[in-house]
This record gives structure tokens, sequence and C-alpha cells, in this order.
């Protein structure tokens, strides 16, 4: 069965810096993979998504995708403190049912 | 465009009492997801339709859970009996369905069984 693992569990950045968020997946026949991000109290929004190996990128946000290290990542530039929101990971399979398995989310607070 | 529509936005229910959760998607998509978030497990699956069909039941979830899609506009997650354990936010999202993933989440239900 899918397992979809996220690090770190919380993060804290200076407003303006680079932000690193990671995932893993344990299925390599996973087709799709996206990030989702999710303020307090609120739904959680799709951000991004990609299906095939390589990079990304769209305004601050790039996400790089490696199926052979089963891992892909978000990568925030210029990260503002309206970013602090906890952000999921997602991964889906046709080998583990097509709906999307999510990681239990990285917590992130920006910091002025 | 109207978004994932859920009611009630919070529930308080007594152990034993059975809960009805509402869920109206996006209209003109084809997937509708129940999920179950908590701080521990995150979010996990508890029903999956596509097209009004059941696709998947969420294993654990099946004794006391049952999500029905009575047409294409409208889902319903019943809950029966509730228990302690049962208290997290229950999410609806809804998609196109094949070629289109991106899903589109309603704000949730907050459930709190006493």
């Amino acid at each position: 069965q899918q397992k979809v693992q996220q690090s770190p569990e919380s993060l804290i950045v200076p407003e303006g810096a680079m932000t690193s968020l990671n995932c893993t997946f344990s299925d390599s026949a996973s087709q799709y993979f996206a990030w989702y991000r999710q303020h307090s109290g609120k739904a959680p929004k799709a951000l991004m998504s990609i299906f095939s190996n390589g990079e990304k990128e769209e305004g601050r946000f790039t996400i790089h995708l490696n199926k052979a290290s089963l891992h892909f990542s978000l990568h925030i530039r210029d990260s503002q403190p309206s970013d602090s929101a906890l952000y999921l990971c997602a991964v889906s399979s046709a080998n583990s049912g097509t709906y999307q398995r999510f990681g239990t989310g990285t917590k992130l607070q920006v910091v002025p | 465009d109207a978004g994932v529509t859920q009611t009630p936005r919070h529930e308080v229910a007594e152990k034993g009492q059975t809960i009805i959760l509402k869920c109206e998607p996006v209209s003109g998509h084809n997937d509708l997801f129940w999920y179950r978030q908590t701080k521990i497990q995150g979010l996990e699956l508890l029903s999956y339709f596509r097209s009004k069909s059941l696709m998947e039941d969420g294993g654990a979830f099946k004794d006391r859970f049952k999500a029905e899609m009575l047409n294409s506009s409208f889902s319903t997650l019943k809950i029966q009996p509730t228990e302690p354990k049962d208290s997290a936010v229950y999410l609806c999202a809804s998609s196109y369905g094949t070629g289109e993933n991106t899903l589109y989440f309603g704000a949730g239900t907050r459930l709190s069984v006493l």
C-alpha cells in the first residue's frame, strides 16, 4: 500500500528566505504528484502538480520530481508571512486506487 | 462559480448518536471524495465516488461510516453510532476526474463526539 511521508513536520523561516518542503512515496508506479496548502481553519487548496520527472515553476513556487528516488519537493522563493500554513503533499497511483493519498503535512511559519 | 459546500460547519454529538454530514460538489465534477483529517493521521480516505458509483470505501471505516451519493450534486456521510475517536474534521472534495486530478475541497465539518 502506498505510503506518503513529509519532512520536516514543522519549519520556521524568516521572511524573504527560500523554503524547501519534502515528500517521499513508496509506489514507484505513482503517476500524479501534488502540493496543497491549508491555512488555519480553511479548506486545503491546490498549489501545484506534476506528472513527469523534472521541475515546474509557477511564480515563487517550484515543484521538483524525481521518480527514481521516490521523492518530490516544493520550493518557495522569497517566503512571505502569508505563506504560513500547513502544506500537504499528495500522490496517486493506479496500483493503489486512483485517489490521492496525502502526507500528514508540514506546518510552515514565516516570521517577519 | 460555487465551490464545494459542506454543512454543517460544526457538529457536536453524544457518543452513540447518528450524525449525517452533507456535501455539494462543484457543478460538473465527476469525482467526489470524503476524507477525515486529524493531526496524527493526516487526511484519510473514507469514500470515493466516480459518476455516483462507489469506487473505494476506505477499508477500516466500513463498519460505522456510510457515504452515499444520491445524485450528481449531493452526497451524505453517515456515522452510526458515533464514538469519541471520531472527533475530527471531515472534508469533502470533488474533481473533474480522469486527466484532471486537482481536488477542490470544502471548508469541512468539525465533529466533536462527547
